[in-house]
């Protein structure tokens, strides 16, 4: 069964850093690109970020680029996201996804992990 | 990348047939055939129920049913049951690993 496990959110201040982890298992985590994806408060889904199986290709939305930087472990069977200059308007539930395959959209998610960024 | 247009709601009533649409134009929607849709309930995680237009992940029921025609996708829902009330997003592929969701539409069973 396809597992992924987010952490790492919680309350920061503006301008703060904060770095997300997501735990895979019960796939080839090394065979899939994965993807991170947003939802602020009662608004739609955002695309954040996606990365290639080797890491070879990297892609962020407008929004969040030069400030926030995904990354994987192959070996840990993990995907990491690292959040820096955080504003307001990053405040979201953070989704670990993966693809069916590159082209596709996310077939699984994660359960989320909450970001507030807020003084 | 905007976001994808979808209509803020429908409804229908139970064993009705409701469709949401999901414009976007040549560069996403019109140029991929990888148009997925998801459904959402209050704090879950969005779940798949079509992905590639028109292909029905196992475990999701018949009744859900996807098309695509130039930039405008489709999501139909047959047979309206009260728990098909949720929340549903449409995601393009939009090229370079790059992916754009949709707006969102609210369905109500009435």
């Amino acid at each position: 069964e396809v597992q992924l496990v987010e952490s790492g959110g919680g309350l920061v201040k503006p301008g703060g850093s904060l770095r997300l982890s997501c735990a895979a298992s019960g796939f080839t985590f090394s065979s899939y690109s994965m993807n991170w994806v947003r939802q602020a408060p009662g608004k739609g889904l955002e695309w954040v970020s996606s990365i290639s199986s080797s890491s070879s290709y990297i892609y962020y939305a407008d929004s969040v680029k030069g400030r926030f930087t995904i990354s994987r472990d192959n070996a840990k069977n993990s995907l990491y996201l690292q959040m820096n200059s955080l504003r307001a308007e990053d405040t979201a539930v953070y989704y670990c996804a993966r693809t069916i395959s590159s082209t596709s959209c996310p077939n699984y998610w994660g359960q989320g992990t909450l970001v507030t960024v807020s003084s | 990348q905007s976001a994808l247009t979808q209509p803020r709601s429908v409804s229908g009533s139970p064993g009705q047939s409701v469709t949401i649409s999901c414009t976007g134009t040549s560069s996403d929607v019109g140029g991929y055939n990888y148009v997925s849709w998801y459904q959402q309930h209050p704090g879950k995680a969005p779940k798949l129920m079509i992905y590639d237009v028109s292909k029905r992940p196992s475990g999701v029921p018949d009744r859900f049913s996807g098309s695509k025609s130039g930039n405008t996708a489709s999501l139909t829902i047959s047979g309206l049951q009260a728990e098909d009330e949720a929340d549903y997003y449409c995601c393009s592929y939009a090229g370079s690993y790059r992916y754009v969701f949709g707006t969102g539409t609210k369905v109500t069973v009435l």
